[in-house]
């Protein structure tokens, strides 16, 4: 059964940092791309980053490029989102998805397997 | 960056009526090489992640009802639900997988 499990949500000022974790199980985890898609309250889904199964590509929205970093430790099984110069826009939960995995190229991705979500405050 | 636009925001729908949910394109998904819209939809229930429901525009995944179909092509695409469940109330996203991924707004189905 996969299972994915986003951590490292929580409550930071405008400026701040923050890492997210996902803890995956269930499937080859280096074989499969993996994003971060968030969702403001109340709002719509927006893809933020994404990365490839070898971790060598990575693909980031332009709302979050130069601020965050996405990576991946196969040792571990775990994603990362690195987060800096936080925004208050940036309020929302961020969700770990994982990519079928059909798209056949690269950064083209659709998610069938999704975390529960962590949510992520920034306010002062 | 592609747009994807869905209409309506939101509509209301009998049970066991059918349901007819609108995702429009800014640019055309259908890539022509293979000749597959890159075209996903998803049900979001309240408190819940998204759920995959159709990829490449009308192929229903695994354990997903068939009252749930996916149709069209290029730039326009429709989601139908036939004969509504009360647990079909959701918000449903269509996202072009085209290009890095991008998302509808969202349609509210409700009772």
């Amino acid at each position: 059964e996969v299972q994915m499990l986003e951590s490292g949500g929580g409550l930071v000022q405008p400026g701040g940092s923050l890492r997210l974790s996902c803890a995956a199980s269930g499937f080859t985890f280096s074989i499969y791309a993996l994003s971060w898609v968030r969702q403001a309250p109340g709002k719509g889904l927006e893809w933020v980053s994404g990365i490839s199964g070898s971790g060598g590509s990575t693909y980031h929205a332009d709302s979050v490029k130069g601020r965050f970093t996405i990576s991946r430790d196969s040792s571990k099984n775990t994603l990362y989102l690195q987060m800096n110069s936080l925004r208050a826009e940036d309020t929302a939960v961020y969700y770990c998805a994982k990519d079928k995995g059909l798209a056949g190229r690269p950064g083209r991705y659709y998610f069938d397997y999704w975390g529960q979500g962590t949510l992520v405050t920034v306010s002062s | 960056d592609i747009v994807m636009t869905q209409s309506p925001d939101s509509l209301a729908v009998s049970l066991g009526e059918r349901a007819t949910i609108n995702c429009k394109s800014s640019q055309s998904v259908l890539y022509t090489s293979n000749n597959k819209n890159y075209l996903a939809w998803y049900q979001q229930k309240p408190g819940q992640p998204p759920k995959l429901l159709i990829d490449w525009a009308s192929t229903r995944e695994s354990g997903v009802p068939d009252r749930f179909s996916g149709s069209g092509s290029g730039t326009d695409f429709t989601l139908t639900i036939t004969s509504l469940q009360a647990e079909d109330v959701a918000v449903y996203y269509c996202q072009q997988y085209y290009n890095t991924p991008v998302f509808g707004q969202g349609t509210k189905l409700e009772i």
